[in-house]
């Protein structure tokens, strides 16, 4: 019963660098989303998807892009990091807007 | 803009207390509200998903409250236990897209 699977869980990165933030979940939630979480502060919507080949922004969007070909997965790709970038990101999935979200465990993200 | 308080942001009690933990939104006009639990270092858990229409919803020794007049929710932890602590979190569904507005959380700890 995997639910939704983050990979990498840490990552330490350098300014200017690139990489993907990987995200699947097995439970074919057509809802599916990225967070991410700063200390003192509740959980801000970067992107999320309301099914495969749909996306749009969230409330906090600069810098970051996703894309959804399959139910499953739904990377999150930092285009060129910042230190700013520097939190604990969370995807999540819901059957739909009236089921609850469930959340993976996160990928703690360092941006030197 | 909808905007979510949790207050206070920390609570110590000892064992066995019944205890209430509060959320506070500006804007009634809300889709469901939501209340999860995060573990350190883990993903969030939901507990309990109230519909707009709703007055409370219960699980086990958990029990919501919702009143949109007053923009509050409360939460519900009868006969607390060590096991209960952790940072809860109450997050507001604006509308049926999905989008979810967080508070910042209240970081239990329960003495035994």
């Amino acid at each position: 019963n995997a639910g939704v699977t983050q990979t990498p869980k840490f990552q330490v990165l350098k300014t200017g660098q690139s990489m993907t933030l990987q995200c699947a979940q097995d439970m074919n939630h057509e809802y599916m989303s990225w967070y991410r979480q700063d200390p003192g502060m509740g959980l801000r919507l970067i992107h999320y998807s309301v099914g495969a080949g749909i996306t749009d922004q969230g409330e906090v969007p600069n810098g970051y892009n996703v894309s959804r070909s399959t139910t499953e997965d739904f990377p999150l790709r930092l285009l060129s990091a910042a230190p700013s970038q520097t939190s604990v990101y969370f995807c999540a999935s819901s059957l739909n807007s009236n089921q609850p979200q469930h959340f993976g465990d996160g990928t703690r993200l360092s941006i030197l | 803009k909808q905007e979510v308080t949790q207050i206070p942001a920390a609570l110590s009690v000892p064992e066995g207390e019944n205890l209430v933990l509060n959320c506070s939104f500006t804007d009634s006009a809300i889709y469901n509200l939501q209340w999860f639990r995060q573990d350190p270092g883990k993903g969030l858990t939901s507990l309990l998903l109230i519909q707009s229409s709703q007055r409370e919803q219960t699980s086990g020794r958990l029990n919501a409250s919702l009143d949109k007049s007053s923009g509050r929710s409360t939460l519900y932890i009868a006969a607390s236990q060590p096991g209960d602590s952790a940072t809860y979190l109450c997050a507001v569904g604006v509308d049926s897209n999905y989008q979810l507005i967080w508070g910042a959380g209240t970081k239990l700890i329960i003495k035994p």
